[in-house]
Order: structure tokens, then C-alpha cells, then sequence
């Protein structure tokens, strides 16, 4: 059974600071693995979305890496903003059921202004 | 882009009523459409796949009888929690995608308070 483990599950920061958001799981075997983000109360924004096949995405301040062999994923936010504040979350894809999405707990990020 | 509507997106309600979640794909066709549930600070879990006009797969530990999904069209999902009791409270997220390989678009949830 897939695990997906992120870690901190919280992170205060000052704004302008680069960082990392961390993600673990224990099945290597997967289709692809999405970042999103989620406010408060609210449900999850797509952020960017890595094939297996593939080893990193960016889009604007965000980049994010996927090490298929070692069970990792980061995702780096440069230049931090307190609207980037939220909960971060990953979730990785089966292989053979392509749509079905394990969860992480998720990091819950605050920029400071 | 591809949005999802989900109402309502609060409900407060009496210990035994039965409270019914929609999920709607409102600029393209799902045709499959996913329940999550999430607990405060926890990970969302996967309850159930409904794929248009068959029956929902349920995870592992998700009663049927007290989750009924119904997806009756390619734009439709309905989550029902019947004879809900304060356990239940929760928030519920539906997730449709169009095809298969395609990213799911997720709603934005419905905070359920059972009292």
C-alpha cells in the first residue's frame, strides 16, 4: 500500500526566503505526481503536475523535482510571498488505475510579511 | 480552465437527517468523478470512484449504505451521507476528470456538522 509522507508538516518563514517542501512515498511504481496547494476551508489548486517519465516542472516561482528511485519529491518556492501562504500538499498516482490519487498529510506554510 | 462546483459548501444539521453533497463539472464532461474526505489537519482519503452511469468503487472501509454515490450524468455526482451522526463531520472534496491520464479538478469542498 502507497505511503506518502511530507515533511515539516509546518513552516514559518520570512518573506523573500527561498525553500523546500518535502515529499516521500514508498511505491516507486507510479504514473505521475501533482502538487497542489490549499487555503483554508477551501478545496485543492493544481499546481504542477510531474510524469513519471520526467524529472521536474516549473511554473513561475515554483519548481518541483520527482527521484522516482529514491521515492522523492521537493518543491522549491523561490522569493516567498505571504500570499504563498497555505497548506502544500502531494499526492502521488497508481500505476494501471492512472486517475486514483494517494495523499500526503501536507506542509502547512506560513510566510511572514 | 476546467472548473468544479460543489454545493452546498456548508451544512449544519441534526443527528439521524441524511444530507446530500453535489459535484458538478461545469466546462467539460467527467467522466469519472472522486470523493474525499478530509479530517482538520490530515491528509485527504479517498472514499470512492463513480465513473458515469455504473456503479461507485468503494475504498477499503467506506460503508456504501451510509455513503450512496450516485452519477448519473457525464456532468454529476452526488454524495449522499444518509442518517449522519456527529462522526461523520467532516470536510468532503469531489475531484472529475475528463479522460483517462487527465489531471483531476477538485472542488471546493463541503464542511459537514452533524450535531
Amino acid at each position: 500500500k502507497q505511503e506518502v509522507t511530507q515533511i515539516p508538516a509546518a513552516l514559518s518563514v520570512p518573506e523573500g526566503e527561498n525553500l523546500v517542501l518535502n515529499c516521500s512515498f514508498t511505491d516507486s511504481a507510479i504514473y505521475n505526481l501533482q502538487w497542489f496547494r490549499q487555503d483554508p476551508g477551501k478545496g485543492l489548486t493544481s499546481l504542477l503536475l510531474i510524469q513519471s517519465s520526467q524529472r521536474e516542472q516549473t511554473s513561475g516561482r515554483l519548481n518541483a523535482s520527482l527521484d522516482k528511485s529514491s521515492g522523492r519529491s521537493t518543491l522549491y518556492i523561490a522569493a516567498s510571498q505571504p500570499g504563498d501562504s497555505a497548506t502544500y500538499l502531494c499526492a502521488v498516482s497508481r500505476v494501471g488505475s492512472a486517475r486514483q490519487l494517494t495523499f500526503g498529510s501536507g506542509t502547512q506554510l506560513t510566510v511572514l510579511p | 480552465g476546467a472548473v468544479v462546483s460543489q454545493h452546498p459548501s456548508r451544512v449544519i444539521c441534526k443527528s439521524g437527517t441524511s444530507v446530500k453533497i453535489e459535484c458538478r463539472s461545469l466546462d467539460f464532461q467527467a467522466t469519472t468523478m472522486f470523493w474525499y474526505r478530509q479530517f482538520p489537519k490530515q491528509s485527504l482519503m479517498l472514499m470512492a470512484t463513480s465513473n458515469e452511469g455504473s456503479k461507485a468503487t468503494y475504498e477499503q472501509g467506506v460503508e456504501k449504505d451510509k455513503f450512496l454515490i450516485n452519477h448519473a450524468s457525464l456532468t454529476l455526482s452526488t454524495l449522499t451521507v444518509t442518517s449522519a451522526h456527529p462522526e461523520d463531520s467532516s470536510f468532503y472534496i469531489c475531484s472529475a476528470a475528463w479522460g483517462i491520464d487527465q489531471p483531476q479538478h477538485f472542488g471546493d469542498g463541503t464542511r459537514l456538522s452533524i450535531l
